[in-house]
């Protein structure tokens, strides 16, 4: 079994939809990080947080630390937010990262 | 303030041969991560270093696959012989001491035919 859990594993989505991605984790954390990943390669931070919720533009990250539970949402989304995003929680140093969401966004 | 830097960005290379990755983190981080990501799957560490010790190396095939960083600062990561399941997008990332947040590279992608 993964310490990280992430749904769905793909999503399909028009422009101009609300997108929620979800992260289950099962190991004590730190802090719970969002990641994107565009088809290059390179990975960007999005979000680290600990606790309640954080907001970036049309980016929203939720978590409940009792749940383990985090919950990415992307409002109005855009064929730019194609990418895939990964969660990833971290225990000092130490990461465990999700399989990964790939998000496709149509025009 | 400059990102990690990778390189090469891309390497196809035969199965039996080898390959050397480069990886210079941000400057004053003191941890340095190396990551194998295969297709469809996400991060797994090969390798934490803290300054030039290492801290985790459990999941790095140690046969064929090894890592320095000498001084402290960049590092290489290298593979010999290199197998087709090797094919995969090697990530590098830096954190600085006791912090959470890592910081990724651009990575580099291999093929191994």
């Amino acid at each position: 079994k993964n310490e990280v859990e992430q749904s769905p594993q793909n999503l399909t989505a028009q422009e101009g939809e609300f997108i929620t991605i979800n992260c289950s984790y099962s190991v004590g954390i730190s802090a719970l990080h969002w990641l994107q990943q565009h088809p290059g390669g390179g990975i960007v931070s999005l979000f680290m947080l600990s606790s309640g919720k954080k907001k970036h533009g049309r980016l929203i990250a939720t978590i409940n630390i009792q749940e383990k539970h985090s919950s990415l949402h992307i409002t109005a989304s855009h064929p730019r937010d194609s990418a895939v995003y990964i969660c990833a929680v971290s225990q000092g140093n130490q990461f465990y990262f999700g399989t990964g969401t790939s998000l496709t966004v149509i025009p | 303030e400059a990102g990690v830097a990778q390189s090469p960005r891309y390497k196809i290379i035969e199965k039996r041969q080898s390959v050397a990755f480069w990886c210079n983190p941000i400057s004053g981080h003191a941890t340095l991560y190396w990551y194998q990501q295969i297709l469809g799957q996400g991060p797994k560490l090969l390798i934490q270093f803290q300054n030039n010790g290492v801290v985790d190396d459990s999941q790095l095939p140690k046969d064929r696959f090894s890592a320095e960083r000498l001084k402290g600062v960049d590092s290489t990561l290298k593979i010999q012989p290199a197998k087709l399941e090797d094919s995969a997008v090697y990530l590098c990332a830096s954190s600085a001491q006791g912090a959470s947040e890592q910081y990724f590279g651009p990575g580099t992608r291999l093929t191994v035919t």
